[in-house]
């Protein structure tokens, strides 16, 4: 079956901190990786994606690295702000589920002044 | 959000009652879905469409159904037959139905059984 195991579930940093958030997945085939923010209440907004061939990519203070050898991602926010206060959401998907995607259960950020 | 619209935003409804969830997309999209999410869980699949007049069940389809008559337009009735409805509902779109297309989320209905 296929899985998407996030960790941790939940973090508090301080306001301009870095923190890294874990992503390790069992979907195969694999086609990408992409992470998602979700504000609480909101729906969730795409971050990045990656394909198999790509092992990292940024988005302002995000960045997300992939390794697909060992079906690990890792989502890096520099300089924490208090927007970022949010669900991180990773979503896998294979090229024979046409449409369908594998969701973590997300890690909850939370940015403190 | 983008230009896909959820109404109503929060929805209560008593036990045994049918209700339907709107979701609206002015993006052109073929592919349109449906999830739902409960605290501390991923989003699960509940019926996705590929294209108009046709639909499948995803992974939690029991006690819902849909239906997809216009592009635009991919409502979700909550059955009388959901054990445990009250959750966050989501819908999302896509160019199409390929792996590699983003779902682009509306704002989310949250439905309460009273």
């Amino acid at each position: 079956k296929n899985q998407v195991e996030q960790s941790p579930q939940s973090l508090i940093i301080l306001e301009g901190k870095n923190c890294t958030l874990q992503c390790n997945y069992t979907v195969s085939p694999f086609s990408n990786l992409r992470w998602y923010k979700q504000d609480t209440g909101r729906g969730p907004v795409s971050l990045t994606i990656m394909t198999f061939s790509e092992n990292t990519k940024s988005n302002g203070r995000y960045t997300a690295t992939l390794d697909a050898d060992t079906k690990q991602s890792s989502l890096h926010i520099t300089a924490s702000q208090l927007s970022d206060s949010a669900s991180y959401i990773c979503v896998v998907s294979d090229p024979t589920n046409a449409g369908k995607s594998t969701f973590g259960d997300g890690t909850t950020l939370t940015v403190k002044p | 959000d983008g230009g896909i619209t959820q109404s109503p935003k929060y929805l209560f409804r008593k036990e045994g009652q049918n209700v339907t969830l709107s979701c609206e997309q002015n993006l052109n999209h073929d592919a349109m879905y449906w999830y739902r999410q409960d605290p501390g869980q991923g989003l699960r699949l509940i019926y996705y469409s590929q294209i108009v007049n046709d639909f499948q069940k995803g992974d939690i389809a029991e006690g819902y159904s849909v239906s997809r008559e216009k592009k635009e337009s991919f409502p979700l009735t909550v059955t009388s037959a959901q054990k445990n409805p009250t959750a966050f509902y989501l819908c999302a779109s896509a160019p199409g139905a390929s792996s590699y297309n983003e779902q682009f989320f509306g704002p989310g209905t949250r439905l309460t059984v009273l």
